[in-house]
């Protein structure tokens, strides 16, 4: 069965500190998704990839294939990036089959 | 460029009324895909189009929930009778080819339905 999990479900930090989020998929897949949903709905993708690492500013994603996991890494956090971040991947077909997501709260 | 629109962003009906959600995704994007978001899980597929056509719509409950996508534009989902479970963000998006291709999705804001 195709699966997402990410932990942890809720996390709560203060201003400035280093923030991981985890996700870990059931098997093989083409692509996995990092996304971040505000407060009222819209969803803006942030990361797409098969393998290694990607960086966009104070975000780093990386993926380990053999150990079919994934993190969302947010350097140096600030209270505008409170939101939920959504793990997603492509088990081969065209389908995303989504996490049940990550809610961070960075405290000021 | 401009992004997915969806209208309307809220809607409160009664149980057993009908309801209708609108999409127009972004220009030249060939695939369509509506997501229902019940609070505190991640989206579902309802249907995903491909220009006009139906490409996967195995999660779309069929008796009460319809979508079309005519002139493989902009799409419309209809919920008719809606029930108190039918509460939730529905949310659509649009790719230039399909996700599994490696695409990214880009998703609107969302309409969030209420049912009484």
């Amino acid at each position: 069965k195709n699966e997402v999990e990410q932990s942890p479900q809720n996390l709560t930090a203060q201003e400035g500190e280093f923030i991981t989020i985890n996700c870990s998929y059931s098997v093989g897949i083409s692509a996995l998704h990092w996304l971040q949903q505000h407060p009222g709905g819209g969803i803006v993708s942030l990361f797409m990839l098969s393998s290694g690492k990607k960086k966009h500013g104070r975000l780093i994603a990386t993926i380990n294939i053999q150990e079919k996991h994934s993190s969302l890494h947010i350097t140096a956090s600030h209270p505008r990036d409170s939101a939920v971040y959504i793990c997603a991947a492509n088990f081969g077909n065209e389908k995303l089959t989504f996490g049940t997501g990550t809610r961070l709260t960075i405290i000021p | 460029e401009a992004g997915v629109a969806q209208s309307p962003r809220y809607k409160i009906i009664e149980k057993r009324q009908s309801v209708a959600f609108w999409c127009n995704p972004i220009s030249g994007h060939a695939t369509l895909y509506w997501y229902q978001q019940i609070l505190g899980q991640g989206p579902k597929l309802l249907i995903q189009f491909q220009n006009n056509g139906v490409v996967d719509d195995s999660q779309l409950p069929k008796d009460r929930f319809s979508a079309e996508r005519l002139k493989g534009v902009d799409s419309t989902l209809k919920i008719q009778p809606a029930k108190l479970e039918d509460s939730a963000v529905y949310l659509c998006a649009s790719s230039i080819r399909p996700s599994g291709q490696g695409n990214i999705q880009y998703f609107g804001a969302g309409t969030r339905l209420s049912v009484l």
